[in-house]
C-alpha cells in the first residue's frame, strides 16, 4: 500500500514555542492531505484539510492562527503548532489519499506532542 | 445526529471466538466504508474495505454492509488476543467524499 511518512514520530517542547510536523506522501501524489488529532482514549477529531496550493479548511473549533497548515508541494504538508500549551499536547497524526469516492486514506506515525 | 456511530464498548471476547463490531452511518448516500486497527499510541491501519452490500471476507476479517440499513460491520473469527485494539469504522459521504470517522470500538481478547 501507499506509504504516508510523518515527522517526528515525538516531541517535547516548552509552553510558549512552535512546533512543526511534516506529513509526506512517498509514492504518490496527495492533493489533499487531512490532520487529526487524537487525545488519550478518544477517538480522531479532524481538525483540518490540506489542500496543496491553497488555504486549509479547518473544521468548526479549531483556531487557524495557532495550527497553521502549509501544503506547498503534492507529497508535503505541515502542520506548525504555535504558541504551543501544555494543553495542546495530544497525538497529532496526518493522512493522505488518492481522492475520488473510493480512496482508502493513508496514515502517517502520528506525532506526540508533549508540552511542558 | 452522528454521522457515523459505533459501540465504544469495551467489547470484550475469549480468544477463538467471534469477534463482532458494528457501525451505522447517517449519510444514505454514502459509497465506500472502512475498517481501521488502531493500536494503542500508533496510527490506525487499514483492515478492510466494502462498497457493495454483502459480505467481504479476508482471511479472518469478514466486513458485512447493508445499506439499506444503514450498517456496516466488521466479523473476526478465531479471535487472537493481537486482535486487542480499537477498531474504527470510516465512511465516505456520498456529496463531498469526505472521510468521516467512528469514535471507535475497544476490543478486548482474553487468552
Amino acid at each position: 500500500g501507499a506509504v504516508v511518512s510523518q515527522h517526528p514520530s515525538w516531541v517535547i517542547c516548552k509552553s510558549g514555542t512552535s512546533v512543526k510536523i511534516e506529513c509526506r506522501s512517498l509514492d504518490f501524489q496527495a492533493t489533499t492531505m487531512f490532520w487529526y488529532r487524537q487525545f488519550p482514549k478518544q477517538s480522531l477529531m479532524l481538525m483540518a484539510t490540506s489542500n496543496e496550493g491553497s488555504k486549509a479548511t479547518y473544521e468548526q473549533g479549531v483556531e487557524k492562527d495557532k495550527f497553521l497548515i502549509n501544503h506547498a508541494s503534492l507529497t508535503l504538508s505541515t502542520l506548525t503548532v504555535t504558541s504551543a500549551h501544555p494543553e495542546d499536547s495530544s497525538f497529532y497524526i496526518c493522512s493522505a489519499d488518492r481522492g475520488g469516492a473510493r480512496a482508502e486514506a493513508f496514515f502517517g506515525q502520528g506525532t506526540r506532542l508533549t508540552v511542558v | 445526529q452522528k454521522e457515523v456511530e459505533q459501540n465504544s464498548g469495551p467489547l470484550s471476547v475469549p480468544e477463538g471466538a467471534i469477534a463482532s463490531l458494528n457501525c451505522t452511518y447517517s449519510d444514505r448516500g454514502s459509497q465506500s466504508f472502512f475498517w481501521y486497527r488502531q493500536y494503542s499510541g500508533k496510527s490506525p491501519e487499514l483492515i478492510m474495505f466494502i462498497y457493495s452490500n454483502g459480505d467481504k471476507e479476508d482471511g479472518r476479517f469478514t466486513a458485512q454492509l447493508n445499506k439499506a440499513s444503514q450498517y456496516v460491520s466488521l466479523l473476526i473469527r478465531d479471535s487472537q488476543p493481537s486482535d486487542s485494539a480499537t477498531y474504527l469504522c470510516a465512511v465516505i459521504g456520498g456529496s463531498n467524499y469526505k472521510l468521516t470517522f467512528g469514535k471507535g470500538t475497544l476490543l478486548t481478547v482474553n487468552p
